[in-house]
């Protein structure tokens, strides 16, 4: 089935790394996504990660992917308080048009 | 400004009632999705549109329509409104399928069901 959880929250110290973390079932998937919701807003894409590919990096980004685990994780290096927001990731499924969102991560980075 | 907007920002309205959520995106991007995003769960996919006149379910369903009679809208409707039906919803379009066409979504609307 398809199914994508996350840890429901995360705080960090300011100038920590945070690493958040997705595990998926599909093991079909042909793109993984980040993306990260600000208070009041919709959600915006950080980063997406091809299934073929062990690690993506873009500036303070890094994704890593674990196929044999269907773990996903995205770290963010020297986390600042305006990366407090809620990170989803999603999966799209092989020869459909649909993406599926994980429950959400809700980030706290704290002086 | 070109984007995908959302209307109304946020709308309370009864149970048993019809409600509309309005979408409307200037990209012509050939999709456009509906989700309804609540605590614990998520954003899960309510209607998804490939193009125009071409609507699909998805796993939320019940209770919604959708209709898809011009590319740049993809209006909601809830036919009789339940409080269940309370929930921030999410348009968001892609100019493919979600393969590596990522989806942009508008600020959403936040419906109150009394």
């Amino acid at each position: 089935g398809e199914d994508v959880e996350q840890s429901l929250f995360l705080s960090v110290r300011e100038g920590d790394s945070s690493v958040i973390n997705c595990t998926y079932t599909d093991s079909s998937s042909t793109y993984l996504y980040w993306y990260k919701q600000e208070p009041g807003a919709g959600l915006q894409l950080l980063t997406y990660i091809f299934s073929n590919m062990d690690m993506k990096q873009d500036q303070r980004l890094t994704v890593l992917l674990n196929k044999k685990d269907k773990h996903l994780s995205l770290r963010i290096a020297d986390t600042q308080t305006g990366d407090s927001a809620i990170y989803f990731c999603a999966e799209s499924m092989r020869n459909t048009d649909k993406l599926i969102f994980g429950t959400g991560t809700r980030l706290q980075v704290f002086p | 400004d070109a984007g995908i907007t959302q209307s109304p920002r946020y709308k309370i309205t009864e149970t048993g009632r019809q409600v509309t959520l309005m979408c409307h995106q200037t990209w012509s991007h050939s999709y456009m999705f509906w989700y309804r995003q609540d605590l614990g769960h998520g954003l899960r996919l309510i209607y998804y549109s490939a193009a125009a006149d071409i609507t699909d379910k998805g796993e939320v369903s019940d209770g919604y329509v959708v209709s898809r009679s011009k590319t740049e809208n993809f209006p909601l409707t809830l036919e009789s409104a339940t409080r269940s039906q309370t929930s921030v919803y999410f348009c968001a379009s892609s100019d493919g399928g979600t393969g590596n066409s990522p989806l942009h979504f508008g600020n959403g609307t936040r419906l109150t069901v009394t």
